[in-house]
This record gives C-alpha cells, sequence and structure tokens, in this order.
C-alpha cells in the first residue's frame, strides 16, 4: 500500500534535548512538507522541500532544521533552540508533476505527538 | 500574508445538514480546499473547488464559493455520527505550492 508513514506516533524529551521525528512516503512524490499543530489552531508550516536535497523555510522555521538526501524520506529535527515544542506534528507529500487536483493535492501522514517533560 | 478564517465549533444533530464556513484573503487562490481530521490522525482531503467554479457536489458533500466575498462554505447533508471531526479550510495561491489552513472547525454530531 502506498502513503506517508510518520514514527514514532508519541514521542517525549526531556529539555533541552534535540530530537528527530522521521517521515517516509513510498508515493513517488517530489515534495513533502513538515506542518506543526497546536490545540484550537490551524496547521503552519515548518519547511517544506521541493526536490531531494533542496528544502525552504516556512513559516515557523526557527528551532526546527531538516534533510532531504533520499527522495522517499523527509526528518525533521527539533533542537532545543525550539522553545515551545510541545505540539503535534504532522508530515505531508505532494506529486508536484501534472495538472489538476493530482498536481496539487497533500497527502498527510497520521502525526507524530511530541512531549517536552 | 495570507489568512484563512473559520469558526471553532458546531454542534448538529444526527440527521440534519451541517454548513461550515470559511472566509479568505488572497484573492488569487486557485484551488480551495477541505480536509478532514479525526482524533489524533492525519488530514484526509474531503473535496476542493477550482477558484473558477461557484459549487462543487459531491455525494453528501457540496461546496459554495464566493470569490467576490472571498467565503468558501461546506454543507454536509444527513450529518451522521461518523462525521464528528475537525474540518480545515486550506487555500492554496497562485504562485508557490504552499497551502494556508485556516482553524478547524470542530464538529459535534449529537444522536
Amino acid at each position: 500500500d502506498g502513503g506517508i508513514t510518520q514514527s514514532p506516533k508519541y514521542l517525549f524529551r526531556k529539555e533541552g534535548q534535540n530530537v528527530t521525528l522521521s517521515c517516509e512516503q513510498n508515493l513517488n512524490h517530489d515534495a513533502m512538507y513538515w506542518y506543526r499543530q497546536d490545540p484550537g489552531q490551524g496547521l503552519r508550516l515548518i519547511y517544506y522541500s521541493q526536490i531531494v536535497n533542496d528544502f525552504q523555510k516556512g513559516d515557523i522555521a526557527e528551532g526546527y532544521s531538516v534533510s532531504r538526501e533520499k527522495k522517499e524520506s523527509f526528518p525533521l529535527t527539533v533542537t532545543s533552540a525550539q522553545k515551545n515544542p510541545t505540539a503535534f506534528y504532522l508530515c505531508a507529500s505532494r506529486k508536484s508533476t501534472g495538472t489538476g487536483i493530482s498536481y496539487n493535492e497533500q497527502f498527510f501522514g497520521p502525526g507524530t505527538r511530541l512531549t517536552v517533560l | 500574508g495570507e489568512d484563512v478564517e473559520q469558526s471553532l465549533f458546531l454542534s448538529v444533530r444526527e440527521g440534519d445538514s451541517s454548513v461550515i464556513n470559511c472566509t479568505y484573503t488572497d484573492s488569487s487562490s486557485t484551488y480551495l480546499y477541505w480536509y478532514k481530521q479525526e482524533p489524533g490522525a492525519g488530514l484526509q482531503l474531503l473535496t476542493y473547488i477550482f477558484s473558477n467554479m461557484d459549487m462543487k457536489q459531491d455525494q453528501r458533500l457540496t461546496v459554495l464559493l464566493n470569490k467576490k466575498d472571498k467565503h468558501l462554505s461546506l454543507r454536509i447533508a444527513d450529518t451522521q455520527t461518523g462525521d464528528s471531526a475537525i474540518y480545515f479550510c486550506a487555500s492554496k495561491g497562485a504562485a508557490g505550492n504552499k497551502l494556508t489552513f485556516g482553524g478547524g472547525t470542530r464538529v459535534l454530531v449529537k444522536p
């Protein structure tokens, strides 16, 4: 089955520690995205990548870092510089070729809930 | 920057129609989307509308777009308990490949 997987589903971190969230897709999509979701708020874009070895900052990139060494994988590192990291993190991917809805639709993973203790 | 606004909460009785409203600011929006999020899960695309359309119907779902007022609505006919979820409106501008999401509307369906 094609899809996006995120692991782990729940993650606990001590203050001052870096932590890496995994996102893998087997949809052969070029573009990948990381969003943060806080209670009662919409999704805010952290980073996105249109192609391997390239990525751009989103609206709230401070305290986060990413890499895109493989098409299938787009891991997100939450660093100790992120002041309020407790949130639900969602990864998405998009085809980015073709036209119409297949080109524009973002497919989402199940999310990782990060809690800082 | 672009902004998308939604009301926070909607309560509806099973079998009634639900209407979720959304306003956006980006006049260059090309696609407008409705996503559904069930508890603890990712987002699932429900439906979308292209900016040159006024209405789109897909089974129980009807999307209305008033481009002049930058207003989008999602009507769910014959609402079921399985429709209880958070619904997000999102817009895609003409330039770039990013979506701007609203804050989400939590829909509670009462038996």
